[in-house]
């Protein structure tokens, strides 16, 4: 079965500043993996998927790269917006064709 | 604009049952697989079944399998989780979600969750 481990578990970062996360799968997803946002009391919103492509509407401040089984979410310059967990996902293994992160939560620092 | 809006939680007691229900508009529903994504009370994301867009198919979680049943009507644009012997557990924040499929391996199709609902909570508890 795989696991996706997330890093770090909290990060501080100060508004302005760049954000990134790391996501690491314990084998290979090519690059079928997606990331989410998610703020308290609302429904994860989709960001990055196929490790690189912005989902619609997302801001160019986030990127995304990495393939095989290292990942990185960035976040150019922080807005007050962007504090929230976020999540990665991968597609590819069988049977565990969904399995997420145990998420990031990006704080104000 | 896509909006999908879940309905069917609340409190139930261990070994109960309940059938949550995700009405979706503003996409061909039966062109898209969908899903059921839970979230316990502060914790992360789990996957908990798919299914097809004809309904066909159906694919479920290790730790959902035999107790919980995915169905969909496509003539009323709705999806449905059949929820079995609850355990304390399964105690959650349900969400319904489209899925892109990216990829089939072994037959089973995989993607992202493309557009999500707001979610309905359901409490397992005596």
């Amino acid at each position: 079965e795989i696991v996706m481990t997330q890093s770090p578990a909290t990060l501080s970062v100060s508004p302005g500043e760049r954000a990134t996360l790391s996501c690491r799968a314990s084998q290979s997803v090519s690059s079928n993996l997606a990331w989410y946002q998610q703020k308290p009391g609302q429904a994860p919103r989709l960001l990055i998927y196929g490790a690189s492509t912005r989902a619609t509407g997302i801001p160019a401040r986030f990127s995304g790269s990495g393939s095989g089984t290292e990942f990185t979410l960035t976040i150019s310059s922080l807005q007050s917006e962007d504090f929230a967990v976020y999540y990665c996902q991968q597609y590819n293994n069988w049977p565990s064709m969904y399995t997420f992160g145990q998420g990031t939560k990006l704080e104000i620092k | 604009e896509v909006q999908l809006l879940e309905s069917g939680g609340g409190l139930v007691q261990p070994g109960g049952s309940l059938r949550l229900s995700c009405a979706a508009s503003g996409f061909t529903f039966s062109s898209y697989a969908m899903s059921w994504v839970r979230q316990a009370p502060g914790k992360g994301l789990e996957w908990v079944s798919a299914i097809s867009g004809s309904g066909g198919s159906t694919y479920y979680a290790d730790s959902v399998k035999g107790r919980f049943t995915i169905s969909r009507d496509n003539s009323k644009n709705t999806l449905y989780l059949q929820m079995n012997s609850l355990r304390a557990e399964d105690t959650a924040v349900y969400y319904c979600a489209t899925i892109m499929v990216v990829v089939v391996v072994a037959a089973t199709p995989a993607g992202y969750f493309q557009h999500w609902g707001q979610g309905t909570l359901v409490t397992v508890s005596s």
